[in-house]
């Protein structure tokens, strides 16, 4: 059973055209991640929130945003895609934050991929 | 500077021979390691975490090892399938407390080949 879910698996936009990518977790996690991956590279962290509190990452674009309206739900948000932007995009979920010696696994979901026209 | 460096950057073998992967990490202080195994297309699935006393793990046919002295650690799968084929990424968290920040190697890409 699916427990982080994404939609769409796939996006296209044009170039400049505001885009919102969707997830959604079904294991009640308090932190949920945005992660940017580009072909053969590492995923690259965007940003996080645990439960509301919101946290962008130094380098993050502010062409990024993000919105949390729920456990459930998180929304990121590309407000002027360029051709850069184009790249496979994942959610992520675990159960907290993590303490010393924490071992919560990360839960990644299927991931969206962009392209950008 | 914290990295994780993965070698090989990718590995064909047959069905049923065994390999090992290779991680290598400069990351401070040190919390925990992971191995994920990624399928094209899709996100990461994770297949072991070990924390710093922990030297090896394994989930079925996938075996990792960790040395904390001189920051390595090892992935070996055993009796490979097909279905193995797929980007294998070493990932270590950093951290003592608060927020881990996660940091991911480039993967080493397997396909395992009939």
């Amino acid at each position: 059973d699916a427990m982080v879910i994404q939609n769409p698996r796939y996006q296209v936009t044009q170039f400049g055209k505001p885009v919102t990518l969707s997830c959604s977790q079904t294991l009640n996690h308090n932190v949920m991640y945005w992660y940017q991956q580009k072909s053969s590279q590492a995923p690259k962290l965007l940003f996080h929130y645990y439960d509301k509190d919101f946290n962008n990452e130094a380098d993050t674009p502010d062409n990024f945003q993000s919105r949390r309206p729920n456990t459930s739900f998180c929304f990121l948000d590309i407000r002027s895609p360029g051709l850069g932007d184009a790249a496979m995009y994942l959610c992520a979920t675990s159960r907290a934050l993590a303490a010393p010696k924490n071992t919560d696994t990360q839960y990644f979901g299927p991931g969206t991929r962009l392209t950008v026209l | 500077k914290n990295q994780v460096e993965q070698s090989p950057q990718s590995l064909i073998i047959l069905e049923g021979k065994n390999c090992t992967l290779q991680c290598n990490y400069t990351v401070s202080p040190f919390s925990n390691l992971r191995w994920y195994k990624q399928d094209t297309g899709r996100g990461p699935v994770s297949l072991t975490i070990m924390t710093f006393s922990e030297n090896t793990k394994s989930n079925g046919r996938y075996t990792a090892t960790l040395d904390a002295d001189t920051k390595q650690s090892s992935l070996h799968i055993t009796a490979s399938q097909l279905s193995d084929s797929a980007s294998y990424i070493c990932v270590v968290s950093a951290g003592n407390t608060g927020f881990q920040k996660l940091v991911f190697g480039t993967g080493t890409r397997l396909l395992v080949s009939p």
